[in-house]
């Protein structure tokens, strides 16, 4: 099955500084990448996703790229602000079976 | 428009007791999966119902299982609770199961504590 790793565990930043979230995945099926927010009690909120056909997707200060050959995907959030904190989770997919989850990074953005 | 919805929010049950969790998923969705989210965890895929059939399942054992009615709406039920069955059920909402991954809007989760 479906294998998703995921670094850091943990990433502190200063506001205004960026992050970096890095997944890979070990099944080539896998075509469909989402990124979630949860924050503490809170459910996973999806924030942005990419589809195997497309490279790279930005929303405002938030982006994604995908390199399959590599089978590796990565976050990117620019101008991190304090609400931003939360734990972000990557996923992957190949239709008909569903999402596998990484274990999670707990990001802190510190005023 | 409703989001996913889950009840009840919290749960408190012994150990070898039953327990039935309930979800109706976002307006114009069929298809609803169940994950179990430990603490400091990702969720873990539990199974997933589509036109009233358990279409995919994870890793868990028989204890659990699951029901989904005509109107879309889910049931996750638990047999023999153990103390590890404590934990975050998150239901997530999509539509119609197909060749390519699909975007899963997950309820706020029912957090259920066994002891």
């Amino acid at each position: 099955g479906e294998n998703v790793e995921q670094h850091p565990s943990t990433l502190s930043v200063q506001e205004g500084d960026s992050a970096v979230i890095k997944c890979t995945y070990s099944d080539s099926a896998s075509n469909y990448f989402p990124w979630y927010k949860q924050e503490l009690g809170k459910r996973p909120q999806l924030i942005i996703d990419i589809r195997s056909n497309v490279g790279e997707k930005k929303d405002q200060r938030i982006a994604v790229t995908l390199n399959k050959t590599a089978k590796h995907f990565s976050l990117h959030i620019t101008e991190t602000q304090p609400e931003d904190s939360a734990v972000y989770f990557c996923a992957a997919s190949s239709g008909y079976s569903t999402l596998t989850f990484g274990k999670g990074t707990m990001l802190l953005v510190s005023p | 428009d409703a989001g996913v919805t889950q009840s009840p929010t919290h749960l408190i049950k012994t150990r070898g007791q039953q327990v039935t969790l309930r979800c109706s998923p976002k307006s114009g969705h069929d298809t609803v999966s169940w994950y179990q989210q430990a603490l400091g965890q990702g969720p873990q895929f539990i199974f997933q119902y589509y036109e009233e059939e358990e279409r995919q399942r994870g890793n868990f054992p028989d204890r659990f299982s699951g029901h989904q009615f005509p109107n879309y709406s889910s049931e996750l039920n638990v047999n023999a609770l153990l103390l590890g069955d404590s934990a975050l059920y998150l239901c997530a909402s999509s539509f119609r199961p197909g060749t390519v991954g699909k975007t899963q809007y997950f309820g706020p989760g029912t957090r259920l504590l066994v002891l």
